[in-house]
């Protein structure tokens, strides 16, 4: 079927980077965009930013350039997003979601947790 | 960034009983090719959001025909007939029109 499936929960120090990974499989890969999205505890939903699976192009939220990287693996059918210089407010589930309709399928979501 | 403002922000609700929450954009969703970006997406507690309602007013696969969106510009609403205590969740706006995409601030739908 149709589905998304991220990496596991990662708890990582100030300052350090992390990358989540989105695997997508009952669909072709490269046909949608991918977005990112994440949600603070307790919070509401930010966009961070988009790649398109067919020839890696992304644009990301003002919020996130400098710090935030995008990447695609076509032979896996794999997103990739890489954030850096990781603070106590990045702590959030980051979901990964596509579809003809932007999200009509979501990946289950990975709790980034950032702890000294 | 075109700003996304939802109302109300709570809304207790009876079995069987209507809903309705309202969604307003800073500025016109209209789309260069004519569509409207606006969706309604449902978050039960714990779960990731899921895609109920796009361009405005189209269900989803798999959405009941209890949910239902309307609105043009920058005015939106959508209604649950009846609410059923499956819905109880947050419901979010989003417009897919500009980047970056931008969100409500959720209504959280909850049985009196």
């Amino acid at each position: 079927q149709v589905q998304l499936v991220q990496s596991g929960a990662e708890v990582k120090k100030p300052g350090a980077s992390v990358k989540v990974s989105c695997k997508a499989s009952g669909y072709t890969f490269t046909s949608y965009y991918m977005h990112w999205v994440r949600q603070a505890p307790g919070q509401g939903l930010e966009w961070m930013g988009i790649i398109n699976p067919s020839g890696g192009s992304t644009s990301y939220a003002q919020k996130f350039q400098g710090r935030v990287t995008m990447t695609r693996d076509t032979s896996t059918s794999t997103v990739y997003m890489e954030l850096s210089s990781l603070r106590s407010e990045d702590t959030a589930v980051y979901y990964c979601g596509s579809g003809p309709n932007a999200f009509d399928i979501w990946g289950q979501g990975t709790m980034v947790t950032v702890s000294s | 960034d075109i700003v996304m403002t939802q109302t109300p922000l709570s809304s207790p609700v009876t079995l069987g009983q209507p809903a309705s929450i309202s969604c307003r954009s800073s500025q016109s969703l209209v789309h260069s090719d004519g569509n409207t970006y606006l969706s309604w997406l449902q978050q039960r507690p714990g779960q990731p959001p899921r895609l109920l309602i796009y361009k405005i007013s189209n269900r989803f696969s798999g959405v009941p025909d209890r949910f239902s969106g309307s609105g043009a510009g920058t005015d939106f609403t959508l209604k649950i007939s009846r609410v059923e205590a499956e819905d109880v969740g947050v419901y979010y706006c989003m417009q897919a029109t500009q980047f970056p995409l931008t969100f409500g601030q959720g209504t959280k739908v909850e049985i009196k």
